[in-house]
């Protein structure tokens, strides 16, 4: 079956550090998203890649990293920069035309991060 | 820049029909899409416009006017499990099929 997974489902963490969630598809798509997704809002895009090996920023790029070293995958790092990380974080894909699929992304279950 | 404005909250009954609707402020955009979000969930496609007018998928239609800078879901015969958030999205026309999404509405349906 073709999607998206991310993992984990629940992450927690602690004052000062680096966490990193994973988003991994199996869908052939050439553009990853990352959103943040705060109780009660709409999804705000911190990073996207079109293509492997690059990557540009989202509307809340700030305190995330993220890397593209395989089409199939677009892990995020949330960084200690990041002082309010407390959301729900979405991992999209879809292809890069504009016919057919194009318009669609496609969203992973998402991960739950939470600060201790 | 793009901005979206949707109610927040919206409450039917099981059978009845309900509007959504979006208005939007874009430099420019290929589109407007909209997405469904259980509690807890994903959000998942429901429709997209790229021209004005309605699309119709089963229980569920859309409508864009570009004019108006409007756009709304339809969701007719409506069903308790049709309660969930709805978001209106546009499809930006700059680099990387970037969707700028609305705020999203709250759709309760009861009996």
């Amino acid at each position: 079956d073709g999607g998206i997974t991310q993992s984990p489902k629940y992450l927690f963490r602690k004052e000062g550090q680096n966490v990193t969630l994973s988003c991994e598809q199996n869908l052939n798509h050439d553009a990853m998203y990352w959103y943040r997704q705060d109780p009660g809002q709409g999804l705000r895009l911190i990073y996207y890649s079109q293509i492997v090996n690059d990557f540009q920023k989202g509307d809340i790029a700030e305190g995330y990293s993220v890397s593209r070293e395989k089409k199939e995958s677009f892990p995020l790092t949330v960084t200690s920069a990041q002082k309010n990380p407390t959301a729900f974080y979405l991992c999209a894909s879809s292809s890069t035309s504009l016919s057919g699929t194009g318009e669609t992304q496609y969203f992973g279950p998402g991960t739950r991060l939470l600060v201790l | 820049g793009q901005s979206l404005e949707q109610p927040s909250e919206v409450t039917a009954v099981e059978g009845a029909i309900v509007q959504i609707n979006c208005t939007y402020q874009t430099s420019g955009f290929y589109g407007l899409s909209w997405y469904q979000q259980h509690d807890g969930g994903a959000p998942t496609f429901l429709s997209y416009n790229a021209l004005d007018g309605l699309e119709e998928t089963g229980r569920f239609s859309s409508f864009l006017s570009r004019s108006d800078s409007y756009g709304y879901l339809l969701l007719q015969e409506l069903q308790m499990k049709d309660s969930a958030s709805y978001f209106c999205a546009v499809l930006g026309n700059n680099a990387g099929n970037m969707l700028t999404f609305g705020g999203g509405t709250r759709l309760m349906v009861k009996p």
